[in-house]
C-alpha cells in the first residue's frame, strides 16, 4: 500500500517555458503532499509542503510565483515550475503522508536547454 | 550543528557483513524516526520506522532508537551487493508530519 505515482518521470523542455510535474497517491487519500529537489551528488531539499485545498507552504528561498503548487484534491498536488531556467534542471520528487509517514514518488527529471 | 547528521561514507562492507548506519539528531522533541534507502538515480523508498527506544526488526533489518542520546540506528545483517545506496535518517518533530533529512550515508557491499 502507499503507492505514489508521478508523471512525467523525464522532461526535456526549453528556457522559458514552463513545466507542470502531477503527483498522485494511487492507494489513499493524502491530505499533505510534499515536494523535494535533489540535485547531483546533493541531499534531499524541501520545497514545499502542499495542503489539500490550501496554499502551499514554502520553505525559505523558494519561489512561490516560480514554483507553482496546487493541491486540488486528496489525491492530487501539481508542481508548475514557470519560466524554467538551466538552473532549475533537478530532480523533483514528491511525497505523500499516509498515517504520518511519508511515501515518495518515483521522481521527475526535468533538464531544462 | 546541523538537525540530522550522519556520515556521509562511503561506507565499505563485505558481503555478507553486518552493516551499521548511525545518526544522531539534535531536537529533543523528534517523536518519529524514519530510514530510507535511495538507489542512485532513483527516490527514496522506505524501509523502517520506529518511534519508542529499544530495537525494532524486520527481516534483515533492525532498527535502534535511543532518545536520550538522540541517537537512531540501522542495522542490516547478511549484507548483500544489492543493499548498496545512500540510507537516509529521517526525523518527525510533528511540525505537520514534515521531515527532516540527514545528508544520507552511502553503504557499498563489495561481493
Amino acid at each position: 500500500g502507499a503507492v505514489v505515482s508521478q508523471h512525467p518521470s523525464r522532461v526535456i523542455c526549453k528556457s522559458g517555458t514552463s513545466v507542470k510535474i502531477e503527483c498522485r497517491s494511487l492507494d489513499f487519500q493524502a491530505t499533505t503532499m510534499f515536494w523535494y529537489r535533489q540535485f547531483p551528488k546533493q541531499s534531499l531539499m524541501l520545497m514545499a509542503t502542499s495542503n489539500e485545498g490550501s496554499k502551499a507552504t514554502y520553505e525559505q528561498g523558494v519561489e512561490k510565483d516560480k514554483f507553482l503548487i496546487n493541491h486540488a484534491s486528496l489525491t492530487l498536488s501539481t508542481l508548475t515550475v514557470t519560466s524554467a531556467h538551466p538552473e532549475d534542471s533537478s530532480f523533483y520528487i514528491c511525497s505523500g503522508d499516509s498515517q504520518e509517514t511519508q511515501y515518495f514518488g518515483p521522481g521527475t527529471r526535468l533538464l531544462v536547454l | 550543528q546541523k538537525e540530522v547528521e550522519q556520515n556521509s561514507g562511503p561506507l565499505s562492507v563485505p558481503e555478507g557483513a553486518i552493516a551499521s548506519l548511525n545518526c544522531t539528531y539534535s531536537d529533543r522533541v523528534s517523536q518519529s524516526f524514519f530510514w530510507y534507502r535511495q538507489y542512485s538515480g532513483k527516490s527514496p523508498e522506505l524501509i523502517m520506522s520506529i518511534y519508542s527506544n529499544g530495537d525494532k526488526e524486520d527481516g534483515r533489518f533492525t532498527a535502534q532508537l535511543n532518545k536520550a542520546s538522540q541517537y537512531v540506528s540501522l542495522l542490516i545483517r547478511d549484507s548483500q551487493p544489492s543493499d548498496s545506496a545512500t540510507y537516509l535518517c529521517a526525523v518527525n518533530k510533528n511540525a505537520g508530519n514534515m521531515l527532516t533529512f540527514g545528508g544520507g550515508t552511502r553503504l557499498m557491499v563489495k561481493p
